[in-house]
């Protein structure tokens, strides 16, 4: 059983397009944390949720932390090529513990 | 970048033969996670270390064991591989210098085995 739900598993959308990748889970998080994915890479931090409410932005992307900690979104404005990759969202239960990751979302731009 | 790298990054093994992963951080990071990433599963948390001879076990750990006798290695062992072993495996770090809810992945190292 997967701790972590993402959707939608794929997308594929157009360079200019708008986006939202969703986390949820009926589980409490201390913080949650958005990676991303390259074939062949590890995966790289994006940004870490540990509020309640949290939004964070980081130039195209607005990522957010529910009121009850159990669930997070991110939005891409205005998709680029170069955001394709995989998107993974991980919780943590207790800090710097155990982090239990979602299944991820492939996104792909098409120019 | 993080400075972390696995090695081996490719490995091709037989059932039943024994398999150590080595990941190398020199960063001094406190915590260090090793994952496999699998289709349909994401990434699952086999073993972690908090400190030197430190460790516990994660979601997905039977089969598997896990070493630190220093702070920049951390190794992962299969006493006897399986074929449901086949998996990329991921390092990665992290601690408080950094936020304890922040992880670096190193690259990854693909086994397969037969």
């Amino acid at each position: 059983t997967q701790l972590l739900e993402q959707s939608p598993q794929f997308l594929s959308i157009q360079e200019g397009e708008n986006l939202t990748v969703y986390c949820n889970s009926s589980s409490v998080f201390s913080s949650l944390q958005w990676y991303r994915q390259e074939p062949g890479e590890g995966p790289v931090l994006l940004v870490t949720v540990v509020t309640g409410g949290e939004v964070k932005k980081l130039k195209r992307l607005t990522f957010q932390f529910g009121d009850a900690r159990k669930d997070s979104s991110l939005h891409i404005t205005a998709a680029q090529p170069g955001d394709t990759g995989l998107y993974l969202c991980a919780g943590a239960r207790n800090t710097g513990n155990q982090f239990y990751f979602g299944t991820g979302t492939s996104l792909t731009v098409i120019p | 970048d993080a400075g972390i790298t696995q090695s081996p990054r490719h490995k091709v093994t037989e059932t039943g033969t024994p398999v150590t992963l080595r990941c190398h951080q020199t960063e001094n990071h406190r915590y260090m996670y090793w994952y496999r990433q699998d289709p349909g599963h994401g990434l699952r948390l086999i073993h972690y270390s908090y400190g030197v001879k430190d460790t516990d076990k994660g979601e997905v750990s039977d089969g598997y064991s896990v070493s630190r006798s220093k702070t920049e290695d951390f190794l992962l062992t299969l006493e006897s591989a399986t074929s449901s072993q086949t998996s990329v495996y991921f390092c990665a770090i992290g601690g408080e210098a950094v936020g304890l809810d922040t992880q670096y992945f190193g690259p990854g190292t693909r086994l397969t085995v037969l």
